[in-house]
């Protein structure tokens, strides 16, 4: 059974780093992308970036460039997004997901995670 | 990029049939026949119902449709049922990235 498995929820002050995680199970990791979606309370879905951990190639949205670092380890098959410096506006649940087609960028997203809630206040 | 334009609302009756447009550019709808659909009941992560413009993933009812034309592709839910009330997004595949719409909150009267 696939599954991707967020880690749980974080509250951070401003200006504070963070690393949130998505381990992937129950396919071969390094052949499908993954990415990350935001959605803020109550506000739609955000496409925030995406990786192939076979290689690493990694694609953000022009609006979260230079905003979030995207990573994978390809030896404990897991994901992560990062940030350097919290800004209450990143207050959001952060979805991981798993692109359908494999090898592809195409297809859709067709596995979520639970979400990872990050919370950002002084 | 922008997101794309949906319609913040879509309702209709049970049994009824309902269409939810998507419209972008030529560089994300238009360019590439990538265009996936999203249902997201509350305090749920979404699910996917529709990937490359029209493909049903297993599972998923056949009563939910997709097409496309031009810039703008669209969401079908025949036969209109209560557990279909959820907000709806499309999404679609651009050259370096991707994009998500506006999402539509879809009520059954």
């Amino acid at each position: 059974e696939v599954q991707l498995v967020q880690s749980g929820a974080e509250v951070k002050k401003p200006g504070e780093s963070l690393k949130i995680s998505c381990k992937g199970s129950g396919y071969s990791f390094t052949t499908y992308w993954i990415g990350w979606v935001r959605q803020k309370a109550g506000k739609g879905l955000e496409w925030m970036g995406i990786i192939y951990p076979g290689d690493s190639d990694t694609r953000y949205s022009p609006s979260f460039q230079g905003q979030v670092t995207i990573s994978a380890d390809k030896s404990t098959s897991t994901a992560y997004l990062q940030w350097s410096s919290l800004k209450a506006s990143d207050t959001a649940m952060y979805y991981c997901v798993r692109g359908r087609s494999v090898a592809a960028r195409t297809g859709g997203f067709d596995y979520w995670g639970q979400g990872t809630l990050v919370t950002v206040s002084s | 990029q922008s997101a794309l334009t949906q319609p913040a609302s879509v309702s209709g009756s049970p049994g009824q049939s309902i269409t939810i447009s998507c419209t972008g550019t030529s560089s994300d709808v238009g360019g590439y026949n990538y265009v996936s659909w999203y249902q997201q009941l509350p305090g749920k992560a979404p699910k996917l119902m529709i990937y490359d413009v029209s493909n049903r993933p297993s599972g998923v009812s056949n009563r939910f449709s997709g097409s496309k034309s031009g810039n703008t592709a669209s969401l079908t839910i025949s036969g209109l049922q209560a557990d279909d009330e959820a907000d709806y997004y499309c999404s679609s595949y651009t050259i370096n990235s991707g994009v998500f719409g506006t999402g539509t909150k879809v009520t059954v009267l």
